[in-house]
Parts: structure tokens; C-alpha cells; sequence
């Protein structure tokens, strides 16, 4: 099973909220990770967009929007990334990273598509 | 504004060694605080560490590839370089190179090459 897992693609509407999900792996505990996430478009490497530990403990990519924030559910160990108003050029792929056992670990991405 | 740049070849046969340079430009290699580190995309899947180094030589590689994987640097030419051994179609990738920028020992990758395709083939 893999560390990190995403949904492979997601689908809203301009102007809605998404909530991209990185489910950890059972026995890797998300209270214990600092998730960072990334936003490739096609042709183009992946872009920093933010980190999350805690409401105390999370880092903005430089020149990244506040519509996109980090938060986690413990409850179900999962990290997330939310987008609020989308906007046509959110349509792209997205990455959790961590951490883990000295290796930086990926998430499969998520294929978010804006129409 | 940092920059990175991969180069090397975009063709390597199978059994032989991949060798990519990162060229860093706008910032020094020599940063005590930064990292510096491999990753590399097969068409149309995700993104897969392969390892990094820091400006004094410690690497740090992911484990699946470590017996194939050595990465170097060389602070005088702001450089860092990839080699990969015995390479296989599997390891037909883009590869980019990127920044790991570390504070407090919370890292992230924040400046990226525009990334060199690769292909294993004869």
C-alpha cells in the first residue's frame, strides 16, 4: 500500500471550493508529517504551493494566492488541500509530499479539472 | 531570482550509466540552509524522489534506487550532477532538479529546473 494515495481526478465548477485529499498510509500518523503540496500544469515542473503541520506551523508559498490553504482530519489521517473560488487556471495536477522513513515521498497527484 | 537548469544527454542506452548536471544560477549552491535534489516524472505518472545532497557532500537517497543513484556537487561551478547506473526503459523519465529549501528542519522544494526528458533505448 502506498505512503501517500489522492484521488486520481476531481471535478468543480469556477467559483466553487475543492478539497483535495492525501490519505497516509494506516500506521503513519498525519499529526506527525508537515505535508507539503505542489501544483503542476502540463508541460511545466511542479510548483510550490504551501505546507501544513498545524494552524501554527504552516508555511505560504511565495506569491501563492490565500485561496489555497493546508489543513488536516485526524479522524480519518488524511491531509488536505483546499482551493476556494476556483478559477479556470487551478485546472491542473496536484501532489501531497512528506517526509518519511529519510525518504520525501509523492502522492500519485490528482487531476483537478475546472468547468 | 534562482534558476535551474538540467542538461545531459536525452538518450541512454540500456545497461549504461545516466548522467545529468544542474546548473544553479541567481543564488549559490553553497547555502548552509538549502539542499539540493532529484526527481524525476515517467510520462503521465508521478513524481518520484531520487535523492539529494547538500553543499558539503551529504546525500541522502531513496531507497528503491539507492545501489544505482550517485549525486554530487560542485560548489565552484554552482553544479550539482545525477548518475544513474544500468539503466533500464523503466528509468525513461523526465528528470528535474530542484531547490530543498529547509527552515527550522521543515524542508520543501521551491525552485525547480524546466526539466530534461530522458529515454532508455537502443
Amino acid at each position: 500500500q502506498a505512503v501517500l494515495t489522492q484521488p486520481s481526478s476531481l471535478s468543480a465548477s469556477p467559483g466553487a471550493s475543492a478539497s483535495l485529499t492525501c490519505t497516509l498510509r494506516s500506521g503513519v500518523n498525519v499529526g506527525s508529517y508537515t505535508i507539503s503540496w505542489y501544483q503542476q500544469k502540463p508541460g511545466s515542473p511542479p510548483q510550490y504551493l504551501l505546507r501544513y503541520k498545524s494552524d501554527s506551523d504552516k508555511h505560504q508559498g511565495s506569491g501563492v494566492p490565500s485561496r489555497f490553504s493546508g489543513s488536516k482530519a485526524a479522524s480519518a489521517n488524511v491531509g488536505i488541500l483546499f482551493i476556494s473560488g476556483l478559477q479556470s487556471e487551478d485546472e491542473a495536477d496536484y501532489y501531497c509530499m512528506i517526509w518519511h522513513s529519510s525518504a520525501w515521498v509523492f502522492g500519485g497527484g490528482t487531476k483537478l479539472t475546472v468547468l | 531570482q534562482m534558476q535551474l537548469q538540467e542538461s545531459g544527454p536525452g538518450l541512454v542506452k540500456p545497461s549504461e550509466t545516466l548522467s545529468l548536471t544542474c546548473t544553479v544560477s541567481g543564488g549559490s549552491i553553497s547555502s548552509s540552509s538549502d539542499y539540493w535534489g532529484w526527481i524525476r516524472q515517467s510520462p503521465g505518472t508521478g513524481l518520484v524522489w531520487i535523492g539529494s545532497i547538500s553543499y558539503s557532500g551529504i546525500t541522502y537517497y531513496n531507497p528503491p534506487l539507492k545501489s544505482r543513484v550517485t549525486i554530487s556537487v560542485d560548489t565552484s561551478n554552482n553544479q550539482f550532477s545525477l548518475r544513474l547506473s544500468s539503466v533500464t526503459a523503466a528509468d525513461t523519465a523526465v528528470y528535474y532538479c530542484a531547490r530543498l529549501y529547509c527552515t527550522d528542519g521543515v524542508c520543501h522544494f521551491d525552485y525547480w529546473g524546466q526539466g530534461i526528458l530522458v529515454t532508455v533505448s537502443s
